[in-house]
């Protein structure tokens, strides 16, 4: 089974404070993404990866940042958390363009307060 | 981008069966159609991917009709654990287009005993 594991099931930060979410998968995906999913919005992507060092916008980067140095790790920075940026955190991989597979393997996810 | 549209919410009772249906009026001609499930607390899980015409697995099955404009999940004789959010997403998720699919907000199902 693939398995997706993300660093804290909680977590609670002050305001200003640079945070680190950390996500691995190993099953050797090519694809990791970032979301954040807040009530009565769904599911929105911060940020996705397709290869190692490799990384693309998604409909909300601004605040945030992201690190992949490995294939299998892939970090969500927050240089600067803010309280608008409370939310669940959800990370997920996906096997790459040549499986013909477009199946996202989702971790638990990370609840984040920021005070 | 490809955006759907599908029901808030949902109710249903132990033993019936269960159809969501989603709209997506732009579908690309590359595009597949592939539905999530999500219990609270957890990430969400696929169900089950779809071109055209039905595709049925252990847990559901999907129509799509020929023009593709839109797409029935089915959920036979659903039980409380089935209750859940489902996200119906369109897109290829691979190569240039890769991070393009919409979750959007999902049909929350009750399904009461």
């Amino acid at each position: 089974d693939v398995k997706v594991t993300q660093s804290s099931r909680y977590l609670v930060k002050r305001t200003g404070e640079k945070v680190f979410l950390e996500c691995v998968q190993d099953m050797d995906h090519e694809n990791m993404f970032w979301y954040r999913q807040d009530p009565g919005l769904g599911l929105r992507l911060i940020y996705f990866s397709y290869d190692v060092k490799m990384k693309e916008k998604g409909d909300i980067p601004e605040g945030y940042s992201v690190s992949r140095e490995k294939k299998e790790r892939f970090s969500l920075i927050l240089e600067s958390a803010s309280t608008n940026q409370t939310s669940m955190y959800l990370c997920a991989s996906s096997l790459g363009s040549a499986s013909g597979s477009y199946e996202q393997y989702f971790g638990p996810g990370t609840r984040l307060t920021v005070t | 981008l490809a955006k759907t549209t599908q029901p808030i919410s949902m109710d249903s009772y132990e033993g019936q069966e269960v159809n969501i249906t989603c709209s997506h009026n732009n579908i690309a001609t590359n595009d597949y159609i592939t539905w999530y499930q999500q219990f609270p607390s957890q990430g969400p899980r696929f169900i089950i991917q779809g071109y055209k015409t039905k595709v049925t697995n252990e847990v559901a099955s999907l129509f799509i009709p020929a023009d593709r404009k839109s797409s029935t999940l089915s959920l036979p004789r659903v039980s409380l654990s089935d209750t859940a959010v489902y996200y119906c997403l369109v897109g290829d998720d691979r190569g240039s287009t890769l991070g393009r699919l919409y979750f959007g907000r999902g049909t929350q199902l009750t399904v009461w005993p």
